[in-house]
This record gives C-alpha cells, structure tokens and sequence, in this order.
C-alpha cells in the first residue's frame, strides 16, 4: 500500500494556461475525489468517481474545469484558461465503496497562478 | 445543509498541557464524524472517527466523542508533545453512499517546548 500519489506537487502557471494534475490512488480503492483547499480554509469538495463513473459534482466545478478517470484507476483533474483565483492546492482522495466512511488523502498539488 | 463549526485558532500551547478543539456539526440524519491532522506542506490523515452517537474515537493519545444531543465531537488530549504542532480539521460525512466530507475551517495548533 503506497498510499494516494499526486503529480506534480507544485505548479506554477501563468494566467490563461491550462494546467493538468494526475492522482493515482490506493490500489484496491474504487472511488476517488479531488478537493480543493485554499489558505486557511478546509478543503472543499470538487468531484467523485467511483470506478470510472462521475457521481458527484459540486458547482464548484465550473466548465474550465475537467475531470476523468477512464479506467477506473487513476485520475486527472484538469483546468483550463487558468485565473488567479484558481491558485490553491488540489487534494486527491480515495477509499472503498464497501467502507466509504474513511477517505484518505494525497499530499496534494499546489497551483500558483501568476 | 451540511456544515461543520470549528474552534477558531490558532491556539498554543505548552508541552504537556491539557489540548482541547471544539467542533459542532448540522447534519440530517445520522453522519460519521472526523478528525484529520494536516502537518506543514502535507496532506490530510485521519486521526480517529466516530461512526454513531456516544461513540469514541481515539488514536495516538487524541480522543473525541460523537454526542448527538449537543451535535458536537470535540478533540482532546492529555498532554500535548511539540510533534502535536499542526492544523486540525473536523468533518462529517453523511453515510457510506455519499462521497463528499464537509470539514470545518481549521484549528492551527502550536506546541512550544
């Protein structure tokens, strides 16, 4: 078990750029969300998959912002035309359906949009 | 809707003081409730949960109880160490079918030797 992996772990953009974040998760885990948290706030929830499905957005999730996960394993979350209030870190997470209660986390992405 | 009310910080202590962070929720039905530690430049771990009322969680010396008649799960420990330095988020999760975790804002934690 290596946990939830995030690439890259800081990315620095300029405005108007599309920017892309992969999450591979837990092996055996079925469901993944990505978060979004900015500086001191929680994290906000964006998304969920489970397997290769997408259940759940928020309407925090506006059209520049894209998610997939084609083969039910790992995910992208990508953003385009980036703006500066989209600078934040980007959380990735996942977990059994069976267990969904406990969700555990990736060290996350920073996006700094300059 | 869903919503969870922490403690507001930063809050700082001494070594091996009393530690105690304050958390509420508002939730229908009956939600498992959380508490994950972010350290500096890190992602979120869990550090224990509650899964109904009058439960306790509790994992390295933190506890918490999940009281449904105060909607409240507060976070306490003896006698904080400076490894204890940290941000603490409270969060619900209204059942096994539903993805998403609401947290609160946070409660930055500072120890000093």
């Amino acid at each position: 078990d290596t946990g939830v992996s995030q690439d890259p772990r800081h990315k620095i953009t300029k405005r108007g750029q599309n920017v892309t974040f992969r999450c591979d998760p837990i092996s055996e885990h079925n469901r993944l969300y990505w978060y979004r948290q900015t500086l001191g706030q929680g994290p906000e929830f964006l998304t969920y998959f489970q397997n290769e499905a997408q259940l759940e957005k928020s309407r925090l999730l506006s059209d520049r912002f894209s998610a997939e996960r084609p083969k039910g394993s790992f995910s992208t979350l990508e953003i385009q035309r980036t703006e500066q209030g989209d600078s934040a870190m980007y959380l990735c997470a996942s977990s059994l359906a069976q267990s969904g209660d406990t969700i555990y986390f990736g060290e996350g992405s920073w996006l700094t949009v300059v | 809707g869903d919503s969870v009310t922490q403690m507001e910080g930063p809050v700082t202590l001494s070594e091996e003081a009393f530690l105690t962070i304050n958390c509420t929720y508002t939730a229908t039905g009956y939600p498992s409730l959380f508490w994950y530690v972010q350290y500096p430049g890190e992602g979120l771990q869990l550090l224990l949960k509650a899964t109904k009322a009058d439960d306790k969680g509790s994992n390295k010396g933190f506890e918490a109880t999940y009281r449904k008649e105060t909607t409240s799960f507060h976070l306490e420990k003896g006698s904080v160490q400076v490894s204890d330095s940290a941000v603490y988020f409270c969060a619900l999760n209204r059942g096994s079918t539903l993805g998403r975790l609401y947290f609160g804002r946070g409660t930055q934690l500072t120890v000093w030797p």
